[in-house]
């Protein structure tokens, strides 16, 4: 069936170095891509996404690349700070039946930023 | 600008109880999604409504379901509440249903069957 896994439950890192956050997706005709940053007892938050039509995207201190020949996503986080310490998530999307915003979610990776 | 907000932040309920949890979208969207969050889990969805319709359904019995007002707010219900339901339950909002847009999420509520 359709899923989304990661590779890494678990990332630590030091504070102010690159961090890259992987995941591998099943279902070929997804279409659209999102990162999302949960910290302890709040919600996603919305960091990045990307459609299939490209293979980077950038934004401030993040970039996600999306190699659709592997089916595979990653998320790069530049000079990682401690506020980056979260679960994140990586989301897709597909249009099922005409039109639907249903995100298929991963397990998510936790990120730790030590000092 | 008001973003996804959910009602009860937390909920404790006794099982076989019904539960009834809220949402109110971003403004300006018009599509909400309810998903449930087991701990240490990705989201799962429930359902999402749009147009005061549900337009599609996850894996979920029927103990869960919904409604959408013409405010765009919805509402998402659990009947016969099973210990297996405590769970983070999100609401998220978009701008439509046809074609992938952002999807915001809200806080959650953290809902505890004993």
């Amino acid at each position: 069936g359709e899923s989304v896994g990661l590779h890494l439950p678990t990332l630590s890192v030091q504070e102010g170095d690159n961090s890259i956050i992987n995941c591998a997706y099943s279902n070929s005709a997804s279409d659209y891509f999102i990162w999302y940053k949960q910290e302890s007892g709040k919600g996603p938050q919305f960091i990045i996404d990307i459609r299939s039509n490209m293979d980077k995207r950038q934004g401030q201190r993040v970039t996600v690349l999306l190699n659709k020949t592997v089916k595979h996503l990653s998320l790069q986080i530049a000079a990682t700070q401690p506020g980056d310490s979260a679960v994140y998530f990586c989301a897709e999307s597909a249009l099922y039946g005409g039109a639907t915003n249903k995100l298929i979610f991963g397990t998510g990776t936790l990120l730790a930023v030590q000092p | 600008d008001a973003g996804v907000t959910q009602s009860p932040t937390h909920l404790i309920k006794t099982r076989g109880q019904q539960v009834t949890l809220r949402c109110s979208p971003k403004s300006g969207h018009d599509t909400v999604s309810w998903y449930q969050q087991a701990l240490g889990q990705g989201p799962q969805f429930i359902f999402q409504y749009y147009e005061e319709e549900e337009r599609q359904r996850g894996n979920f019995p029927d103990r869960f379901s919904g409604h959408q007002f013409p405010n765009y707010s919805s509402e998402l219900n659990v009947n016969a509440l099973l210990l297996g339901d405590s769970a983070l339950y999100l609401c998220a909002s978009s701008l439509g249903w046809a074609g992938n847009t952002e999807a915001f999420f809200g806080q959650g509520t953290r809902l505890t069957v004993v």
